[in-house]
């Protein structure tokens, strides 16, 4: 059974519009990741948490909010979606001993028009 | 800051060759680095992972990788590629414990074979 899932996995919204990703995880992991991945870029990160309540800035942070609510439950949220939000969007989750290998979802491909 | 280089953005090989897959990083210290395939319409998975010790890692599938620290490269290898690994590769680096627990990836490797 998945152990990072996702949802949705396709979003279409448009410009303006109110987005939140949703990210589950049920490694007992710590931490959890929230990427993006674009052509010619590759893999962005921009949140991550080590815990409930806890948040970290990634590398490409603007435009993005994100909560952790849970040790299971980490959310991304885009108020005001802009169409160079349109992305592919990875969920991860790792543990703290080998925090560096990271266990991903299947992607949200988000669409904003 | 710590970075990830992948020169190839892509690489066709026929099905049976030998494969060499390209990464070089840039980080002050040791350095702990990955190699994760993507398959299509799926996220990334663990292909095989480096802490430091043997250079020379072993990963799933027949996949190993040697870290260079004079070179500062950690190249993946196959011996004989099959045309169920087309798919897009990943190299990654991440600092060790105490560290501030954010790796860093490459932009990806396309991998195509042809029969």
């Amino acid at each position: 059974e998945a152990a990072v899932t996702q949802s949705p996995r396709n979003k279409v919204t448009v410009t303006g519009g109110n987005v939140t990703l949703s990210c589950r995880q049920t490694n007992s992991h710590n931490y959890m990741y929230w990427y993006r991945q674009d052509t010619g870029h590759g893999l962005r990160l921009i949140h991550y948490s080590y815990g409930a309540g806890n948040l970290q800035i990634g590398d490409v942070p603007d435009g993005y909010k994100a909560t952790r609510t849970t040790q299971e439950d980490f959310f991304l949220l885009l108020e005001l979606a802009s169409p160079s939000q349109t992305s592919l969007y990875f969920c991860a989750s790792s543990d703290l001993e080998n925090y560096a290998e990271q266990f991903f979802g299947p992607g949200t491909r988000l669409t904003v028009l | 800051a710590q970075s990830v280089t992948q020169p190839d953005a892509r690489v066709t090989v026929s099905e049976g060759a030998s494969l060499q897959l390209r990464c070089k990083y840039s980080y002050f210290g040791t350095p702990y680095l990955f190699w994760y395939v993507q398959y299509p319409r799926q996220g990334l998975q663990l292909l095989l992972k480096y802490y430091p010790g043997d250079p020379v890692v072993q990963g799933v599938n027949g996949f190993e990788a040697e870290f260079s620290k004079s070179n500062s490269s950690f190249h993946l290898r196959k011996a004989s590629v099959h045309w169920s690994d087309w798919a897009v590769y990943f190299c990654a680096v991440s600092m060790g414990p105490g560290g501030n627990y954010k790796p860093t990836f490459g932009k990806g490797t396309s991998l195509v074979v042809h029969p």
